[in-house]
């Protein structure tokens, strides 16, 4: 069955930096496009990254566009997010997702990893 | 403020018929198809509807979507208790090169 273990999340002052993993297993990895979405304590979904099976085409939030780069490691079946200048209102549940492909939805979710940006 | 327009809530009572909107834009909802995403509470989200009508294998055909024109909607109906949830809408905006969800509508089961 299809599986999705994000980690790396923790506690960090502003301006710190984190990276965020998801282990993916139970499919092929590299035939799937995959991204980033959040959530923020209380709020809704914002989706923060993608990209695409290969790694040739990333696309991003304007929120995090230049602070944050996704990218995946087909041969460990593992997609990250590094997430540099951190604010405090990056603080959220960071999910990781499958893409179905051509905008038919994300199909697998993770259970999510919690950044907590504080001082 | 979330590109996509959806109620923040909606109630029903048990067996009833319940819809949700979302509304958007000729750059989103106008020109791309719709997911609808259900999120129990304390749990990750879950795909519920794609491509505007279609439901994934573990979804019960008691939920429905449609879209026409720059909006879309989520119909549920014989209300159960375990449809208490958030749910969301989704999709790709042409204008911001960005996957965009609406603000989700907490549906609660009176």
């Amino acid at each position: 069955q299809v599986q999705l273990v994000e980690s790396g999340g923790g506690v960090v002052q502003p301006g710190g930096s984190l990276r965020l993993s998801c282990a993916a297993s139970g499919f092929i990895f590299s035939s799937y496009g995959m991204h980033w979405v959040r959530q923020a304590p209380g709020t809704g979904l914002e989706w923060v990254a993608f990209i695409q099976y290969d790694g040739t085409n990333k696309y991003y939030a304007d929120s995090v566009k230049g602070r944050f780069t996704i990218s995946r490691d087909n041969s460990k079946n593992t997609v990250y997010l590094q997430t540099n200048s951190l604010r405090a209102e990056d603080t959220a549940v960071y999910y990781c997702a499958k893409d179905r492909g051509g905008n038919t939805g994300f199909d697998y979710w993770g259970q999510g990893t919690l950044v907590i940006v504080s001082s | 403020q979330s590109v996509l327009t959806q109620p923040p809530s909606a109630s029903g009572t048990p067996g009833q018929r319940v819809t949700i909107s979302c509304s958007g834009r000729s750059s989103n909802i106008g020109s791309n198809t719709v997911n609808w995403y259900q999120q129990l509470p304390g749990t990750a989200p879950k795909l519920l509807i794609y491509t505007n009508n279609q439901r994934p294998s573990w979804v019960p055909d008691r939920f429905s979507g449609s879209k026409s024109g720059t909006s879309a909607s989520l119909a549920i109906s014989g209300l159960q208790s375990e449809d208490e949830a958030d749910y969301y809408c989704a999709t790709w905006d042409d204008s911001l090169n960005a996957w965009v969800f609406g603000g989700g509508t907490k549906l609660t089961v009176l």
